[in-house]
């Protein structure tokens, strides 16, 4: 079946290291979003890519980082600028940016703190 | 800029009950509106959506509304049972952001037998 899968489901950074998130599609969407979300606050647009090797900042980039070297991988970075990554981090998919067709989400992924 | 507000929550219904979850927006233009919901541990899904004025978004028994006179799409189900236990999330799309979404901060419904 087509859909967005993202790994790990659980992640626990240490401090001052990288973490990377994967999310992998085969739906053939172009564009791709990576959200966080917080108990009470919504999701909050990390970064978005409408095309392969391309990108925007979303509301909320500082901290981390992302690639587009394929069309079906947007890979997350959590790097040590991210004070505060504690959070469950979605990944999204939709067929382009002129579409009106809906966003498809991953399961996510959980971010901790050891 | 684009801005979503829902109801607060947590609302707790018992089984049978009639649902309304509150949905304002903000926005320029004639954005699309959606419903997503999210079980726990999962990730989002698409509940409905409505693209104009007046239109009527439903799907599972749920139905929302389009009204750009009060900028609102209210989600409303008639009989609510356990298994909507969720968190429910409004969205819009606005016509010239391309295809992102600006998302309301949730609303948790848990149904009770």
């Amino acid at each position: 079946d087509g859909g967005i899968t993202q790994s790990p489901k659980y992640l626990f950074r240490k401090e001052g290291q990288n973490v990377t998130l994967s999310c992998e599609q085969n739906l053939n969407h172009d564009a791709m979003y990576w959200y966080r979300q917080d108990p009470g606050q919504g999701l909050r647009l990390i970064y978005y890519s409408q095309i392969v090797n391309d990108f925007q900042k979303g509301d909320i980039a500082e901290g981390y980082s992302v690639s587009r070297e394929k069309k079906e991988s947007f890979p997350l970075t959590v790097t040590s600028a991210q004070k505060n990554p504690t959070a469950f981090y979605l990944c999204a998919s939709t067929l382009d940016r002129a579409s009106n067709q809906p966003q498809h989400f991953g399961d996510g992924t959980r971010l901790s703190i050891l | 800029g684009d801005s979503v507000t829902q109801m607060e929550g947590p609302v707790t219904l018992s089984e049978e009950a009639f649902l309304t979850i509150n949905c304002t927006y903000t926005a320029t233009g004639y954005p699309s509106l959606f419903w997503y919901v999210q079980y726990p541990g999962e990730g989002l899904q698409l509940l409905l959506k409505a693209t104009k004025a007046d239109d009527k978004g439903s799907n599972k028994g749920f139905e929302a509304t389009y009204r750009k006179e009060t900028t609102s799409f209210h989600l409303e189900k008639g009989s609510v049972q356990v298994s909507d236990s969720a968190v429910y999330f409004c969205a819009l799309r606005r016509e010239t952001s391309g295809s992102r979404l600006t998302f309301g901060e949730g609303t948790q419904l848990t149904v009770n037998p």
